[in-house]
């Protein structure tokens, strides 16, 4: 049973560029969530996804970022116009949705911005 | 005040000893708490989940819940330099909602 998968696992972008980082849940998972973490802080929440449904995107910046989780296919956190303080650690997490609402990581996608 | 608040550490311990990890959090309806382990540079990997009152037990692992008190903690048996890594609890702050808030994670050394 493969875990979460995230790819790419290191992307570089330039000041500007468009950054999109993908993640396929667990087999059975149907809630998606994204977080970031810089270096030397904790995981904070940006996006909760069902599918075709944005759940709560509290924590996602109101500007250049997006998310989606269509019926088919991977989730996609988008970052367009990158800026060197989007350099961070994305992970992407998924859970069954029932009432125990334990979490499962993907190993992370870090982005750095030139 | 934080809604899931943890000591930063390091939390320093010698080889064998036990490791104690404790979290407070601020809405009394949470019903679901969670202890994840992150080593650096990885993913947080979840080692513990509860969610009644009092001891859960895995292996060299203890979560312990009080909801009246408003804290969780983790104890690590026998802790060995494999333990060392930052551990984060997270909370299920309101209830029957999906999302789960993380503490800003506990560093632990453990040291040969």
């Amino acid at each position: 049973n493969a875990g979460v998968m995230q790819n790419p696992r290191h992307l570089v972008r330039r000041r500007g560029q468009e950054a999109r980082l993908r993640c396929s849940p667990m087999k059975g998972h149907s809630h998606v969530y994204w977080y970031r973490q810089l270096p030397e802080e904790g995981l904070k929440f940006m996006v909760y996804l069902q599918k075709e449904n944005i759940i709560d995107e509290s924590g996602m910046p109101k500007e250049r970022f997006s998310a989606e989780f269509p019926k088919e296919g991977p989730s996609i956190l988008r970052i367009q116009q990158v800026v060197r303080g989007d350099s961070a650690a994305y992970f992407c997490a998924s859970s069954p949705g029932d009432r125990v609402n334990e979490q499962f990581f993907g190993p992370g996608t870090r982005l750095t911005v030139l | 005040q934080k809604e899931v608040e943890q000591n930063s550490g390091p939390l320093s311990v010698p080889e064998g000893a036990i490791a104690s990890l404790n979290c407070t959090y601020s809405d009394r309806v949470s019903q679901s708490f969670f202890w994840y382990r992150q080593y650096s540079g990885k993913s947080p990997e979840l080692i513990m989940s509860i969610y009644s009152n009092g001891d859960k037990e895995d292996g060299r692992f203890t979560a312990q819940l009080n909801k009246a008190s408003q804290y969780v903690s983790l104890l690590i048996r026998d802790s060995q330099p494999s333990d060392s890594a930052t551990y984060l609890c997270a909370v299920n702050l309101s209830g029957g909602y999906q999302k789960v808030t993380f503490g800003t994670g506990t560093k632990l050394q453990v040291i040969p």
